[in-house]
């Protein structure tokens, strides 16, 4: 049980597009699910908080306007990166907090890795 | 902005041997802290929720403890085999949020 998928597992395009990432809860319900980002040699680092049916809450320094998030239902969150630029190029991973678990327990995607021309 | 720092960074072990690994955290407003193994093309899989203080959790060949006080946990694989090697994270939780040490890569020499 606890399983999360993401997609796509890897994407490259070109600069000034928009990149959709989607991040699934395969058996359980997520009410919240969390973005991060993680540039090499360092840690995963909180991009934004998503709780059901409610705008994302972001983390200071991160735009909300070039990475839009989207959790419209309990097991699916989109994150878009838009207008895309070599900089924004990393590896992006999701998670997902089933409902009623406590001390924020996560199940963790396998990841994105984004690679920006 | 939590500081929580994991060492040693990476590691080689041969396999068969023991090793332990450090994760240091606030020692301030402890809430949880969370293990997890992550190997390559994986998902991050949770190994130990840890919220009292002693805490001692196992898994296998896999334990933790925990010490808030002094803001350090251990983490230790008795017996490395090549199917540990993975990258180790550690986490410092708040309710709301975690905030993640950089990991520590362990490699088990076969």
């Amino acid at each position: 049980g606890a399983v999360v998928s993401q997609h796509p597992s890897r994407v490259i395009c070109k600069s000034g597009t928009s990149v959709k990432i989607e991040c699934r809860s395969l058996d359980f319900q997520a009410t919240t699910m969390f973005w991060y980002r993680q540039f090499p040699k360092q840690s995963l680092m909180l991009m934004a908080t998503s709780n059901e049916g409610s705008k994302a809450t972001y983390e200071q320094g991160v735009e909300k306007d070039k990475f839009l998030i989207n959790h419209a239902s309990l097991t699916l969150s989109t994150l878009t990166v838009t207008s895309a630029h070599p900089e924004d190029s990393s590896f992006y991973i999701c998670s997902a907090r089933e409902r009623g678990l406590p001390y924020n327990e996560q199940f963790f995607g396998p990841g994105t890795r984004l690679t920006v021309l | 902005i939590l500081n929580v720092e994991q060492s040693p960074q990476s590691l080689h072990v041969q396999e068969g041997d023991s090793t332990n690994f450090t994760c240091s955290f606030p020692s301030s407003n402890f809430y949880a802290l969370h293990w997890y193994r992550w190997e390559t093309a994986k998902s991050p899989e949770a190994l130990f929720v840890m919220t009292l203080n002693g805490d001692e959790k196992k898994k296998g060949r896999i334990s933790a403890t925990l010490n808030t006080k002094e803001g350090y946990s251990y983490l230790y694989i008795k017996g490395s085999q090549p199917e540990d090697s993975a990258t180790y994270l550690c986490a410092f939780g708040g309710y709301q949020k975690v905030t993640f040490g950089t990991g520590t890569k362990l490699q088990v020499i076969p």
